[in-house]
């Protein structure tokens, strides 16, 4: 069964950087899958974040592709999120995902991230 | 970015009723939508992707249709665990949006 697990700080100072970490358990990796980051509050509904290839590969969201970077460590089996210049703006579940042909599936749980200082 | 345009916002249903729910993309997504369902404290769970293909453990009451701009997520028979709120998402290409939302209330 594949399981995904976010886990990192759940508040962030404004100016900060948030960093998540995915941890993915039950199927690996370094397979044919691209991984994602997904997040979702009231103010802006469900966003995709970018995804990230077990080779390095990413592709990001424009709108946050100035701020945002996304990797992966097959060695641990995780994969990684971060946003920098933090503001209120940011506060929001993050979640991460398997991207399978396109559709996120499965979720983690997801981490509520508020932006405070 | 493409715009998923979905609708109604929310509607208000009763057991055993058929339920209906659009999304229209701002431009051909050549059938590379999902349907997910999320309930409240939950993550959104996938129903349908590919139009019309549903995902393993889905009910088949669960059906999607449509193509170019025009798509849609059709319950038969609503359950009471159905009750939950219904976005569709487009992979055409990136960045990957999402509709607004539809929530399914009981009427």
């Amino acid at each position: 069964q594949v399981r995904l697990q976010e886990s990192g700080p759940g508040l962030v100072k404004p100016s900060g950087t948030l960093s998540l970490t995915c941890a993915v358990s039950g199927v690996s990796i370094g397979g044919t899958d691209w991984w994602t980051w997904v997040r979702q509050s009231p103010r802006n509904g469900l966003e995709w974040i970018g995804q990230v290839y077990h080779s390095g590969s990413t592709d990001y969201n424009p709108s946050l592709r100035s701020r945002v970077t996304i990797s992966v460590d097959k060695s641990k089996s995780q994969f990684s999120l971060k946003l920098t210049s933090v503001t209120a703006a940011d506060t929001a579940i993050y979640y991460c995902a398997r991207d399978v042909g396109g559709a996120p599936d499965p979720w983690g749980q997801g981490i509520l991230v508020t932006v405070s200082s | 970015d493409i715009q998923m345009t979905q609708s109604p916002s929310s509607l208000s249903a009763s057991i055993g009723d058929r339920v209906t729910i659009t999304c229209r993309a701002s431009q051909d997504i050549r059938n590379a939508i999902a349907w997910f369902q999320q309930k409240p404290g939950k993550a959104p769970n996938l129903l349908i992707y590919a139009v019309s293909k549903l995902q393993s453990g889905v009910p088949s009451r669960f059906s999607g249709s449509g193509s170019g701009t025009d798509y849609t997520l059709t319950i038969n028979s609503l359950q009471p665990e159905d009750f939950a709120t219904y976005y569709c998402q487009h992979y055409y290409n990136n960045p990957r949006t999402f509709g607004q939302g539809t929530k399914v209330e009981v009427k």
